[in-house]
């Protein structure tokens, strides 16, 4: 069963700083990473996914694939308040109906 | 954006009892999955189902039977819940295309005392 590892586990920033998280794969087989964002008391829902080497930008946040090493990267420029959250990162095989997760980035923008 | 929804949102019951979950979903998405989440092990899949009579084991079955009666509607089953199994569940949903996102309902706090 893989492993999807996060880090790190909190991360505190200024508002208007830059938040960078980080998620690894165990799984060579892995073919497609998803970042999912869950405010305080709600459900997750999806923010950004990548499955080509290189990275992918939408508006403030940008993300990165080095598919060699299975790390993906989150990246939020001119953090919000509104962007604290828990920022799960999910890998896929088998064309991505079964989801792995990790344990998730808590994000924390200081105002 | 799909919609799914979850019953009850929450739910205390005792050691041994038995427990269902429901989740229903309206954009007739053919996969849907049932997670746990648990601080220090995230989103955990329990099973998921990609059409009504299907049932696909996932990575923390034991204790959970699940059933997909049909294309709407998915049910968690916990015949003789222990405390172990106070969690937060969700259910999602996902259209039929390969790497489609999931979507997901508001969540059931269960309390197993």
């Amino acid at each position: 069963q893989q492993k999807v590892q996060q880090s790190p586990e909190s991360l505190i920033v200024p508002e208007g700083g830059m938040a960078s998280l980080n998620c690894t794969s165990s799984d060579r087989n892995v073919d497609y990473f998803w970042w999912y964002r869950q405010h305080s008391g709600k459900s997750p829902k999806m923010l950004m996914s990548i499955f080509s080497n290189g990275e992918k930008e939408e508006g403030r946040f940008t993300v990165h694939l080095n598919k060699a090493s299975l790390h993906t990267s989150l990246h939020i420029r001119d953090s919000q308040p509104s962007d604290s959250a828990l920022y799960l990162c999910a890998a896929s095989i088998d064309m991505g109906y079964k989801l792995t997760f990790g344990t998730g980035t808590s994000l924390l923008v200081d105002p | 954006e799909a919609a799914v929804t979850q019953s009850p949102r929450n739910k205390v019951t005792v050691t041994g009892g038995n427990v269902t979950l429901s989740c229903r979903q309206t954009n007739s998405h053919n996969y849907m999955y049932w997670y746990r989440q648990d601080t220090g092990h995230g989103l955990r899949l329990i099973h998921y189902s990609y059409g009504a009579g299907n049932l696909q084991i996932g990575d923390v079955p034991d204790g959970y039977k699940a059933t997909r009666t049909t294309q709407e509607d998915f049910f968690l089953l916990l015949e003789l819940a222990s405390p172990s199994q106070t969690s937060l569940y969700f259910c999602a949903s996902s259209d039929l295309g390969v790497y489609a996102e999931q979507f997901f309902g508001p969540g059931t706090r269960l309390t197993v005392l």
